[in-house]
């Protein structure tokens, strides 16, 4: 069985300072991970994966993750946020199968 | 490439109603998948197909649901008669064996039901 856990249902940050969005997961395999974002009215965009390659991923938007097994952790993080980062973002993991789990969300507020 | 295709992208519609959601996955990918999304239970996954052939529908929620995937290019999501608690974002999406199991969702389709 897998699961995920984002730590914050919301994360409120002023424009240019630094976005943390943390994440930990549960996997009985090897997991791949994921981020997506979700804009209001919009689907879900993929930001970024990890599929077993280097530990430190790098996404679009300046967005990147570091997959840390020892912590079963995945945080998502930007060094300066923007106001079109105001969204909600999502944490998800597969066991290697297609069958994903999903986190609960983590909402972003940018404030300026 | 297109994307994933959804429509109705809105509809609102009466109690009891039969409601038919439509997907176009991204040509070449094998798998398509159905989820819903609601405020109090997250994002869901109702059930997927791979090379047409339903694999796994334990998420969908009762027998009101029902899902078809008649070829490689298009699927329906049918809810026949709908209820007010069934009103939520259906989003479709799809992936191939070789993606390395990412996942593109489509825009969603907004459901609301009187």
């Amino acid at each position: 069985a897998q699961s995920v856990t984002q730590l914050d249902s919301h994360v409120s940050v002023s424009e240019g300072t630094p976005v943390l969005l943390r994440c930990n997961y549960s996997s009985s395999y090897s997991p791949s991970l994921f981020w997506y974002v979700q804009h209001p009215n919009k689907g879900l965009q993929l930001l970024l994966k990890y599929t077993s390659a280097a530990t430190l991923v790098k996404g679009i938007n300046g967005f990147e993750a570091e997959f840390k097994k020892s912590e079963t952790s995945f945080h998502l993080t930007k060094p300066s946020a923007h106001m079109s980062d105001a969204a909600e973002y999502f944490c998800v993991v597969s066991d290697g199968s297609n069958k994903l789990t999903f986190g609960g969300g983590t909402r972003v507020l940018v404030k300026p | 490439d297109a994307g994933v295709i959804q429509s109705p992208r809105h509809e609102v519609t009466e109690m009891g109603q039969e409601v038919t959601l439509r997907c176009k996955p991204i040509s070449g990918h094998d798998y398509l998948f159905w989820y819903r999304q609601t405020m109090m239970r997250g994002l869901e996954l109702l059930i997927y197909f791979n090379n047409n052939v339903p694999i796994d529908d334990s998420g969908m929620p009762e027998d009101r649901f029902s899902a078809k995937m008649p070829n490689a290019s298009f699927s329906t999501l049918k809810i026949q008669p709908s209820e007010p608690r069934d009103s939520a974002v259906y989003f479709c999406a799809s992936s191939w064996v070789g993606g390395g199991n990412t996942i593109y969702f489509g825009e969603g389709s907004w459901l609301t039901v009187v």
